[in-house]
C-alpha cells in the first residue's frame, strides 16, 4: 500500500511554454502533498507544500508564479511550470503521506529538461 | 526552523564491513526520524525509522539508533552488499501528517566488491 505515482517521468520541452506534471495517490488519501526538485548529487529541496481544497505554501525563495500548484482532490495535485527556462531542467517529486501517520511515500520522479 | 546536518557525504566500504551513517538536528520539537535510500534517478525509498520514543530500531541488516539529548540519530548497515550501493538521506520531522520533513545532505554509498 502506500503507492504514489507521477507522470510524465520524462519530459522534453522548449523554452517558453508550460509543462504540467501530475502526483497521485493510488491508494490512499493524502491531504497534503510535498513538491520537491533535486539538483544533481544534491539534496532534496522542498519547493511548495500542496494542501487539498486551499492554496499552497510556498518556501522561500519559489516563484508561486512560475510553478503553479493545484491540489484539487484527495488523491492528485499537479505541478505546472510556466513559461519554462533551461535553469528549470530538473528532477521534480512528490510526496504524500497517509492520514495520521508520519511517513511520506515518494512519487517516481519527473526528469524536466528545457531546451 | 529545523537544520539536518549529515555526515559523511562519501563513505567507501569493503562488501562484508559495516558502514554508518550520522545525522544531527537542531529543533528539539523533532520526533520522527526517517532514512530514505534513492538509487541514481529513482524515488528516494524509506528503509527504516523511527520516533523519539525509541532509542533504537533494527531492521535485518539495517538499524537506526536516536540520542535526544544529543539530538543525534545514525543509520547503521552491517555486512554491506554491492547492492547497497546508493545515495542514503536521513531527515527530521515533528511526525504529524502534513508536516515537512528536513532532510540532511545526504551520504553517497559505494560498498566495494
Amino acid at each position: 500500500g502506500a503507492v504514489v505515482s507521477q507522470h510524465p517521468s520524462r519530459v522534453i520541452c522548449k523554452s517558453g511554454t508550460s509543462v504540467k506534471i501530475e502526483c497521485r495517490s493510488l491508494d490512499f488519501q493524502a491531504t497534503t502533498m510535498f513538491w520537491y526538485r533535486q539538483f544533481p548529487k544534491q539534496s532534496l529541496m522542498l519547493m511548495a507544500t500542496s494542501n487539498e481544497g486551499s492554496k499552497a505554501t510556498y518556501e522561500q525563495g519559489v516563484e508561486k508564479d512560475k510553478f503553479l500548484i493545484n491540489h484539487a482532490s484527495l488523491t492528485l495535485s499537479t505541478l505546472t511550470v510556466t513559461s519554462a527556462h533551461p535553469e528549470d531542467s530538473s528532477f521534480y517529486i512528490c510526496s504524500a503521506g497517509t492520514s495520521g501517520g508520519a511517513r511520506q511515500y515518494f512519487g517516481p520522479g519527473t526528469r524536466l529538461t528545457v531546451t | 526552523g529545523e537544520n539536518v546536518e549529515q555526515h559523511p557525504s562519501t563513505l567507501s566500504v569493503q562488501e562484508g564491513d559495516s558502514a554508518v551513517i550520522k545525522c544531527t538536528y537542531s529543533d528539539s520539537a523533532s520526533n520522527y526520524f526517517p532514512w530514505y535510500k534513492q538509487e541514481l534517478g529513482k524515488r528516494p525509498q524509506l528503509i527504516i525509522d523511527i520516533r523519539s520514543n525509541v532509542g533504537e530500531k533494527k531492521d535485518q541488516r539495517i538499524a537506526v539508533t536516536l540520542n535526544k539529548t544529543a539530538k543525534h540519530f545514525s543509520l547503521h548497515i552491517t555486512e554491506t552488499q554491492p547492492e547497497d550501493s546508493a545515495v542514503y538521506f536521513c531527515a527530521a520531522s515533528t511526525g504529524n501528517t502534513g508536516n515537512q520533513f528536513y532532510f540532511g545532505t545526504g551520504t553517497s554509498l559505494t560498498v566495494i566488491p
